[in-house]
């Protein structure tokens, strides 16, 4: 089975319309994440969300929202795509976010989601 | 503040020689350092991580890593590269006086050549 699994694997589609990622994990992890991946590899984060709980929030669109329905799940749903969105995304848990003085257990990525957006 | 550099874009070695990928950070406290691997179309997958202790950690597939507080670095190497290291690979870093995020490097891609 795998570890942290992304739906669509590519996602083609124009210019304003809206679209949404899944991620689900069934490692019992109580944190997960997005990243966006740009065309030069640099990897940024997104979000976080600890036990359902939004944690980190960086300076994305307003365009861009996560939504968490239980621990194990992670969906990302963007309004009005625009050019600049084409990147890809990744999804991933681990079972510890990271708290003050508490190291950050491992992240376990799923494959990616390819968005091109024409 | 923290970041990580990754000052290298490319490191190109012949398999069987050593590899190094270098990485240097920069945190107000004091640093958990990551090293992460992506193969072509694939995830990032972990490798081997310093929180504190020994300054040489071990990790998956023959690679380790040295932190080196005074020059606040933690370069990744291999004693002998196999073709099927070549992937790119990320290290990461966190304050321990911060919460939760990690901060990555742009990325180094390895090519292991036969």
């Amino acid at each position: 089975d795998t570890a942290v699994s992304q739906t669509p694997k590519y996602l083609v589609t124009q210019m304003g319309n809206d679209k949404s990622i899944k991620c689900e994990q069934n490692l019992g992890h109580d944190t997960m994440y997005w990243y966006k991946q740009d065309s030069k590899k640099f990897l940024k984060i997104m979000f976080s969300y600890n036990n359902k709980e939004l944690i980190i929030n960086e300076t994305v669109p307003n365009r861009f929202s996560p939504k968490s329905p239980d621990k194990a799940h992670l969906n990302l749903h963007i309004n009005s795509l625009e050019l600049g969105d084409s990147a890809v995304y990744f999804c991933a848990s681990s079972q510890d976010g990271g708290s003050v003085g508490q190291p950050n257990e491992k992240l376990f990525f799923g494959s990616g989601t390819q968005l091109s957006v024409l | 503040a923290q970041s990580v550099a990754q000052p290298e874009d490319q490191v190109n070695v012949a398999e069987g020689n050593p590899l190094t990928v270098k990485c240097t950070y920069s945190v107000s406290g004091n640093p958990y350092l990551f090293w992460y691997v992506q193969y072509p179309n694939r995830g990032l997958q972990f490798l081997l991580k310093y929180i504190t202790g020994d300054n040489l950690v071990k990790g998956s597939y023959g690679f380790e890593a040295e932190f080196n507080k005074s020059q606040t670095s933690f370069h990744l190497k291999k004693p002998s590269a196999l073709v099927s290291d070549s992937a790119l690979y990320f290290c990461a870093v966190r304050d321990k006086g911060s919460d939760y995020k990690l901060s990555f490097g742009a990325g180094t891609t390895v090519t292991v050549r036969a």
